[in-house]
C-alpha cells in the first residue's frame, strides 16, 4: 500500500491558463474523490468516481472543471481558464467500494493563480 | 447536504490539559467520521461512529456519538505536542455514495 499519490505537489500559473492534476489512488480502491480545500476550511467535495464512471459532481462545480478516470485507475482533474478564486489545495481521496469506508487522502496539489 | 457545525474553531491548551471538540448537525446522521489534519498535511481518517450513543476509544482519544445521532464529540486526555493539528468531523451527503461533507474543523495548538 503506497497510499494515494498526487502530482504535482505545487502548481503556479497565470490567470487564464489551463491546468491538469493527476491522482493515483490506492490500487485496490474502486472509489475516487476530488475535494478542494481553502485556508481555514474543511475539504469541499467536487466529484466522485466509482471505477471509470463519474457518478456525482458538485452543483457548485464550474463548467471549467472536468475530471476523468479513463481506465478506472488514475484520475485527472482539469481546470480551464483559471481564475484567482481557483487558488486552493486540491485533494484526491480513494476508498473501497463498500459504503461507509474511510477515505484515504493524498498530499494534495496546491494551486496558486497569479 | 446540510453542513456540520464544529466548535470551537480554535483551541489553545497547555501540554497535559484535556481537549474536546464538538460536532453538531440539524438533521439525523447515518454516521459520523473524524479526521485529523496536521499542519501542511492531508486529512487522515481517525474513526467512524455509526450507532446511537456509541463510544469508541483510541488510546487518549475518546469519540462519542449522541443518542439522537445529531452530535458527536472528540475528547483528548492529557494532550501532547503530537496532537497538534485540525480535527474535522464529516458526514455523508444524503443520497450520495460516500461523498463527505466536512465541518470547518477545530484547530488545536499545544503549548509545551
Amino acid at each position: 500500500d503506497t497510499g494515494v499519490s498526487q502530482d504535482p505537489r505545487h502548481k503556479i500559473t497565470k490567470r487564464g491558463q489551463n491546468v491538469t492534476f493527476r491522482c493515483d489512488p490506492i490500487s485496490e480502491h474502486n472509489r475516487l474523490y476530488w475535494y478542494r480545500q481553502t485556508l481555514g476550511q474543511g475539504p469541499e467535495f467536487l466529484t466522485y468516481f466509482q471505477n471509470e464512471a463519474q457518478l456525482e459532481k458538485s452543483r457548485l462545480l464550474s463548467d471549467r472543471f472536468s475530471a476523468e478516470r479513463p481506465k478506472g485507475s488514475f484520475s485527472t482533474l482539469e481546470i480551464q481558464r483559471t481564475e484567482q478564486g481557483d487558488s486552493a489545495m486540491y485533494l484526491c481521496a480513494s476508498s473501497l467500494w463498500e459504503d461507509n469506508q474511510p477515505q484515504h487522502f493524498g498530499d494534495g496539489t496546491r494551486l496558486s493563480i497569479l | 447536504g446540510q453542513q456540520v457545525m464544529q466548535i470551537p474553531q480554535y483551541q489553545h491548551v497547555q501540554e497535559g490539559e484535556d481537549f474536546t471538540t464538538y460536532c453538531n448537525s440539524s438533521t439525523t446522521l447515518s454516521n459520523i467520521q473524524w479526521y485529523k489534519q496536521r499542519p501542511g498535511g492531508h486529512p487522515v481518517f481517525l474513526i467512524q461512529l455509526v450507532k446511537s450513543g456509541e463510544v469508541k476509544k483510541q488510546k487518549r482519544l475518546t469519540f462519542q456519538f449522541g443518542e439522537a445521532k445529531k452530535n458527536s464529540s472528540l475528547h483528548i486526555t492529557a494532550t501532547q505536542t503530537t496532537d497538534v493539528g485540525t480535527y474535522f468531523c464529516a458526514r455523508e451527503d444524503g443520497g450520495s455514495q460516500g461523498n463527505l461533507i466536512f465541518g470547518k474543523g477545530t484547530k488545536l495548538s499545544v503549548k509545551p
